[in-house]
């Protein structure tokens, strides 16, 4: 039982460089959300879905974009890289939203 | 703006001593609190709480909700170096869908 997967890990990318970090569940949830982790910012939320074809904005969504084509994954996409983007990635599912998120272990991005 | 903010930002105590870490919030349409507990990578679920004055409890930790004072506590007792790490705080909306809002966290040390 897998539960959150992100990949990559580790990210290094240069000013405005695109890419799209990954995020696969296998437990059949519903609610997925991205979001990042800066130091003394807590977590913020980036955008969310709750369900197949459905994702919304959350509270810092600019510069980012993201899908969901099924239930299992749910990318995030930088469009333009910025240094600002620097930070900790973590992508998040749950059965209804509210209770028990379960974390995938990160994406550490570093944009130079 | 909904706003969760935890206090102290971070502590460092003796093993044995007990520590009460704290949750304020406000926010619109609280549905619930939860905390997590986060060691080097991914957040690990802790507790979800719903109703004002019902404590929740594992093992030495526990945490209690004061919806109509709009906080919420972590209290560890005979705390262990294991204990270590950041516990955050975040609070569910009903009608953000899957969307949490986190606090900053506090850093927690405890020392041999």
């Amino acid at each position: 039982n897998a539960g959150v997967t992100q990949t990559p890990k580790f990210q290094v990318l240069k000013t405005g460089q695109s890419m799209t970090l990954q995020c696969a569940q296998d437990m059949n949830h519903e609610y997925m959300s991205w979001y990042r982790q800066d130091p003394g910012m807590g977590l913020r939320l980036i955008h969310y879905s709750v369900g197949a074809g459905i994702t919304d904005q959350g509270e810092v969504p600019n510069g980012y974009n993201v899908s969901r084509s099924t239930t299992e994954d749910f990318p995030l996409r930088l469009l333009s890289a910025a240094p600002s983007q620097t930070s900790v990635y973590f992508c998040a599912s749950s059965w209804t939203g509210f209770y028990g998120y379960t974390f995938g272990s990160g994406t550490r991005l570093t944009v130079v | 703006e909904d706003k969760v903010v935890q206090s102290p930002l971070s502590l460092v105590v003796h093993e044995g001593d007990t520590v009460t870490l704290n949750c304020s919030y406000e926010v619109t349409n609280f549905r619930s609190l939860l905390w997590y507990k986060q060691e080097k990578k991914a957040p690990t679920f802790l507790f979800m709480l719903t109703s004002s004055g019902i404590e929740k409890k594992s093992g030495r930790l526990s945490s209690i909700l004061d919806k109509k004072e709009l906080f919420s506590i972590l209290n560890i007792t005979a705390t262990q170096t294991g204990d270590s790490a950041v516990y955050l705080c975040a609070v569910g909306q009903e009608t953000s869908g899957s969307r949490l809002t986190f606090g900053e966290g506090t850093q927690l040390t405890v020392n041999p």
